[in-house]
């Protein structure tokens, strides 16, 4: 069965260093989310992504946090420079268009702490 | 602002009871609600619910929405210690947005 694919799946990083995370999502699915999720709260979207273009990024803070999505396949999700407060889950998740739009797809996640 | 309130935030109960648990939103442009499971990691989708009164079922998991006063309650009848996980309660809305709840943490011990 067809999986989104993150990595790292855990980080550990100092405060004031740069870090990326990876997705790819299943094969075909145009739309990519990458959520943040603190311990104990629910996702919290920070930028959709439909094919190449970004659709709603008002959740991210953009000082620090950048994603791209270049050929509409993978994405990357950046943080520089990482702040104590950046330690959580960040979740990628994708969907096809049409009417299953509704139906995400999760990756495993990439755990990050930073020091 | 739109926000999702899960009810109880968390549940202890045992081996076949069965639980109830709650969501209320508030929304501009609802489009359907859905309900995730997520254990140790990524969130896995259980149902989607877009008109009030149509009971949605998987196995001994059923979910129905109510549009009129704005909530949801997922049930789960002869609960098994597999079904301990956060469930998580989502709205999508024709922003193409999912609005996700802070989860209610159920525990089913034996």
């Amino acid at each position: 069965e067809a999986e989104v694919a993150q990595s790292p799946r855990y980080k550990i990083t100092e405060k004031s260093q740069a870090v990326a995370f990876w997705c790819d999502p299943i094969s075909g699915h145009a739309t990519l989310y990458w959520y943040r999720q603190i311990l104990g709260q629910g996702p919290e979207l920070l930028v959709q992504f439909q094919d190449e273009s970004v659709v709603d990024d008002s959740q991210l803070p953009k000082d620090r946090f950048s994603a791209e999505r270049l050929k509409g396949v993978d994405s990357t999700l950046k943080i520089q420079p990482a702040e104590l407060g950046d330690s959580a889950m960040y979740l990628c998740a994708s969907s096809s268009d049409g009417r299953r739009l509704y139906e995400q797809y999760f990756g495993p996640g990439t755990r990050l702490t930073v020091t | 602002e739109d926000k999702v309130v899960q009810s109880p935030l968390s549940l202890v109960v045992h081996e076949g009871d069965t639980v109830t648990l709650n969501c209320s939103y508030e929304v501009t442009n609802f489009r359907s609600l859905l309900w995730y499971k997520q254990e140790k990691k990524a969130p896995t989708f259980l149902f989607m619910l877009t008109s009030s009164g149509i009971e949605k079922k998987s196995g001994r998991l059923s979910s129905i929405l109510d549009k009129k006063e704005l909530f949801s309650i997922l049930n789960i009848t002869a609960t098994q210690t597999g079904d301990s996980a956060v469930y998580l309660c989502a709205f999508y809305n024709y922003g193409q947005n999912f609005v996700f709840g802070p989860g209610t943490r159920l525990s089913v011990l034996p």
